[in-house]
């Protein structure tokens, strides 16, 4: 099983800020089958980043992602109050299943 | 408007069995892989099970293999998942999600564009 490690697991930043989020597999992720999603309180997961670097549909450019084999980023050039939030990442190439990281959560400074 | 919407969750009691199911609509259910995820209270996310458009290709997570069975209805535009000999540890809000398909990997895997609100299930005595 493909285990990822996502660093660090608490972000404090103030809006306007950079974020930069880290997340790290145990093995090489097969073709950048890598996808990062968003979830708020109370709200199922939205899906941000596939292919590592794709951004999904109606995504703000804001958002972008980077990486391959072992280490990926997420990156939000500038922090909008509604990005506050935990966010996760999940590999999807591995035979053996699905797996995502513990998350980061991104809260204000 | 696409759609899914979880429901059959519950309290159960240690060893018995729930079964979920996730209502679809708005996309042409038939096309598209999809997946059961859960998140404990306060947890992070963990994929469960998901299955190919067709049923032929199915996987779960080594902590419910044997335990669950997924299934689908396409007529009905269906999922499902049986859950027998509940633990403890179960105690999750379930997600059911589809998979976006220019992410799809070996008819099954992928990424998920759509989630449903979730159905909570407590197992507890």
């Amino acid at each position: 099983e493909i285990v990822l490690t996502q660093s660090p697991g608490t972000l404090s930043l103030s809006p306007g800020e950079r974020a930069t989020l880290s997340c790290r597999a145990s093995q090489s992720v097969s073709s950048s089958y890598l996808a990062w999603y968003q979830q708020k309180p109370g709200q199922a997961p939205r899906l941000l980043i596939y292919g590592a670097s794709s951004r999904a549909t109606g995504i703000p450019d804001r958002f972008s992602g980077s990486g391959s084999g072992t280490d990926f980023t997420l990156t939000i050039s500038r922090l909008e109050p509604e990005d506050f939030a935990v966010y996760y990442c999940q590999q999807y190439g591995s035979p053996e299943g699905i797996t995502f990281g513990p998350g980061t959560k991104v809260d204000i400074k | 408007e696409v759609q899914l919407v979880e429901s059959g969750g519950g309290l159960v009691q240690p060893g018995r069995s729930l079964r979920l199911s996730c209502a679809a609509s708005g996309f042409t259910f038939d096309d598209y892989a999809m997946h059961w995820v859960r998140q404990a209270p306060g947890k992070g996310l963990e994929w469960v099970s998901g299955i190919s458009w067709n049923s032929g290709s199915i996987g779960y997570a080594d902590s419910v293999k044997g335990r669950f069975t997924i299934s689908r209805d396409n007529a009905k535009n269906s999922l499902y998942l049986q859950m027998n000999s509940l633990r403890a540890e179960d105690t999750a809000l379930y997600y059911c999600a589809k998979v976006l398909p220019i992410t799809m990997v070996q008819g099954r895997l992928g990424a998920f564009d759509i989630w449903g609100q979730g159905t909570m299930v407590t197992v507890s005595s």
